[in-house]
């Protein structure tokens, strides 16, 4: 149980370009999803949290233009990189809680984002 | 506020050695505790929590972790590494914002199992 997937695991766009990317909780309803960002050999560092219906929560420092996070259902949440460059290059990890044990987090495999 | 401390960034240990990976959190309030493992080029895997109740918490693959609240410690054992449990290791407690529980992870222990 309590299986997030993520798509794509892997994407590699032109500079300017704009990339989506999905996180999908496989057997059970999220209320919640979040997106991280991990730099290599680093920590993951929160963007956002996503709740279903309403806008996201982000963190000081993420740019809301740029990584735009969609929470339309109680199993997906969408994050877009707008108009990509290369330093948004990294390894982008999802997770989701569920409605019943909301202090723990599953995590997707990740999508490793390489913008040329 | 609330911090996650993993003394360690790499620890080498020989193959069916016993190993412990330290992690010590700063909170006021009642937290609840995780520890994950991420292997490479992937997401996290939960190893083990302690919400409440026991101090000892038994996980995934062997491991172990106690809860100390006195010491404000959250410690990672198991008693014989094999060399599948090479990965990176990361200790994490939940706190509330605004009614919705986040993270704060520790930096991350790399654990190297060696034949």
């Amino acid at each position: 149980g309590a299986v997030v997937s993520q798509h794509p695991s892997r994407v590699i766009c032109k500079s300017g370009t704009s990339v989506k990317i999905e996180c999908r909780s496989l057997d059970f309803q999220a209320t919640t999803m979040f997106w991280y960002r991990q730099f290599p050999k680093k920590s993951l560092m929160l963007m956002a949290t996503s709740n279903e219906g309403s806008k996201a929560t982000y963190e000081q420092g993420v740019e809301k233009d740029k990584f735009l996070i969609n929470h339309a259902s109680l199993t997906l949440s969408t994050l877009t990189v707008t108009s990509a460059h290369p330093e948004d290059s990294s390894f982008y990890i999802c997770s989701a809680v569920g409605v019943l044990a909301q202090e723990t987090q599953y995590f997707g495999p990740g999508t490793r984002l390489l913008v040329l | 506020a609330q911090s996650v401390t993993q003394l360690d960034s790499q620890v080498p240990v020989f193959e069916e050695a016993p190993v412990e990976l330290r992690c010590n959190y700063s909170s006021s309030v009642s937290v609840y505790l995780f520890w994950y493992v991420q292997y490479p080029n992937q997401g996290l895997q939960l190893l083990l929590k302690y919400l409440s109740g026991s101090t000892l918490v038994k996980g995934i693959n062997g491991f172990e972790a106690e809860f100390n609240k006195s010491q404000t410690s959250f410690h990672l054992r198991k008693p014989s590494v094999h060399i599948s449990d090479t990965a990176e290791y990361f200790c994490a407690v939940s706190v509330t914002t605004s009614g919705t529980y986040k993270y704060i992870f520790g930096t991350g222990t790399r654990l190297k199992v060696l034949a």
